[in-house]
């Protein structure tokens, strides 16, 4: 069935370094569309960036992230982590012919000073 | 901004009790979602609809009835309450399109 993965339950990094957290996804679709959600503590999940076509960079907030359908993959990068990206982040992927979000497990991303 | 409110924001249920979980939301959107969220399992998706007077099951619908009698009213009904229950409950819209989905602040069940 479709499923997104997200390995890493916690990563903890330092303040101005760099961080990638992992989504890698299967499904049986072609046509699908990939989303990075971001939850503060205490409050609802929000939009961070989507992405539908491959090979394409998509940036938000000094994130960034690029599917690769080759490899099924829409990791989430950042170059220099601040404090106030601390948070859980949740990939998703939609089939479009459902018009359902389906979440991986989330990772929660502490940054220390 | 898209408004997606949820009542109770926090419930205590007994074993065996009904417990009805509302959402409103105010974005004229044909979608909406119930979602619980535990650690280690993240968002899982229990019922969704996408318009009034349907509602279809998600990946975990078992123990969960839900109603949407209207645009903007979606709820979730857990008829016989039980601690395994116990979790955070998101609800969510959505248009159409599937372009973004908004959630509400979601409520904290807990089933004693």
């Amino acid at each position: 069935g479709d499923s997104v993965t997200q390995t890493e339950g916690l990563v903890t990094v330092t303040e101005g370094l760099p961080v990638m957290l992992n989504c890698t996804y299967q499904t049986a679709y072609s046509d699908v569309a990939f989303f990075w959600y971001v939850q503060y503590l205490n409050e609802a999940p929000k939009l961070l960036l989507r992405s539908s076509t491959d090979n394409k960079r998509t940036e938000h907030q000094g994130f960034h992230a690029t599917l690769h359908k080759s490899s099924s993959s829409f990791h989430l990068q950042k170059s220099s982590v601040q404090l106030s990206d601390s948070a859980l982040y949740y990939c998703a992927l939609r089939m479009s012919n459902y018009n359902v979000l389906y979440f991986g497990s989330g990772t929660k991303l502490t940054v220390e000073p | 901004e898209a408004a997606v409110t949820q009542s109770p924001r926090n419930k205590v249920a007994v074993t065996g009790g009904k417990v009805t979980l509302s959402c409103n939301q105010t974005n004229n959107h044909n979608n909406m979602y119930w979602y619980r969220q535990d650690t280690g399992h993240g968002l899982r998706l229990i019922h969704y609809s996408y318009g009034a007077g349907s509602t279809e099951k998600g990946d975990i619908p078992d123990g969960y009835k839900a109603s949407r009698p209207s645009q903007e009213n979606f709820s979730l009904i857990l008829e016989l309450a039980t601690p395994s229950q116990t979790s955070v409950y998101f609800c969510a819209s959505g248009d159409a399109k599937g372009t973004e989905v908004f959630f509400g602040k979601g409520t904290r069940l807990t089933v004693v």
